[in-house]
């Protein structure tokens, strides 16, 4: 059964500091694995997602993440935090192989200080 | 493009009563996915469509929920009748394929759903 863990519930960073999130997978496939962000009142966007392509995997607003099979993680991270990057994330997997059923993480709140 | 689009934003509701959540997808999306995320928790998947057809409705909680999408475009999903636990904010996505490594869901920004 595949799963995915969130490691920290919270994160503050000050503004033009770096972000690293972290997110540990569980898979018997291949996974696909994603990011999404919620900024307040709006909907899950996709940040970047990872389809066995390259292992490092760049997305929108200077995220990035790595796949590292033999640590089952795919940590987020941004060289200089913004202060509009403030909002909840959303590490995802999904088996692509039979079903389209996205398994998310509980979320990590990204708090940045001036 | 129009992103998916759910309606309404909040619901209020008394326990006991009825409440239809909708769900209009990206314009020629056939997969259409509902979720939702009970307050504390993490989002958890409900049913996948494809196009009117229920692929995959091994998330629904219980017989208290049906969903459903007549003509496969928009989609409603009904709470009959409604309990302190069905709280939380529902989540619809949808995409154009299904399956398999291009696969990308996009979310809309949910239905906030208060039952008291």
């Amino acid at each position: 059964a595949q799963s995915v863990t969130q490691l920290d519930s919270h994160v503050s960073v000050s503004e033009g500091t770096p972000v690293l999130l972290r997110c540990n997978y569980s898979s018997s496939y291949s996974p696909s694995l994603f990011w999404y962000v919620q900024h307040p009142n709006k909907g899950l966007q996709l940040l970047l997602k990872y389809t066995s392509a390259a292992t490092l995997v760049k997305g929108i607003n200077g995220f990035e993440a790595e796949f590292k099979k033999s640590e089952t993680s795919f940590h987020l991270t941004k060289p200089s935090a913004h202060m509009s990057d403030a909002a909840e994330y959303f590490c995802v997997v999904s088996l692509s192989y039979n079903t389209d059923k996205l398994i998310f993480g509980t979320g990590t709140r990204l708090q940045v200080f001036p | 493009e129009a992103g998916v689009t759910q309606f309404p934003s909040h619901s209020v509701i008394e326990k006991g009563q009825t409440v239809t959540l909708r769900c209009d997808p990206i314009s020629g999306h056939d997969n259409l996915y509902w979720y939702r995320r009970v307050m504390g928790k993490e989002i958890k998947f409900l049913l996948h469509f494809v196009k009117e057809s229920k692929q995959d409705e091994s998330g629904m909680p219980n017989n208290r929920f049906l969903a459903e999408r007549t003509g496969g475009t928009y989609s409603t999903l009904k709470v009959q009748p409604a309990e302190l636990e069905d709280s939380g904010v529902y989540f619809c996505a949808s995409s154009q394929t299904s399956g398999g490594a291009s696969n990308t869901q996009y979310f809309g920004p949910g239905t906030r759903l208060t039952v008291l």
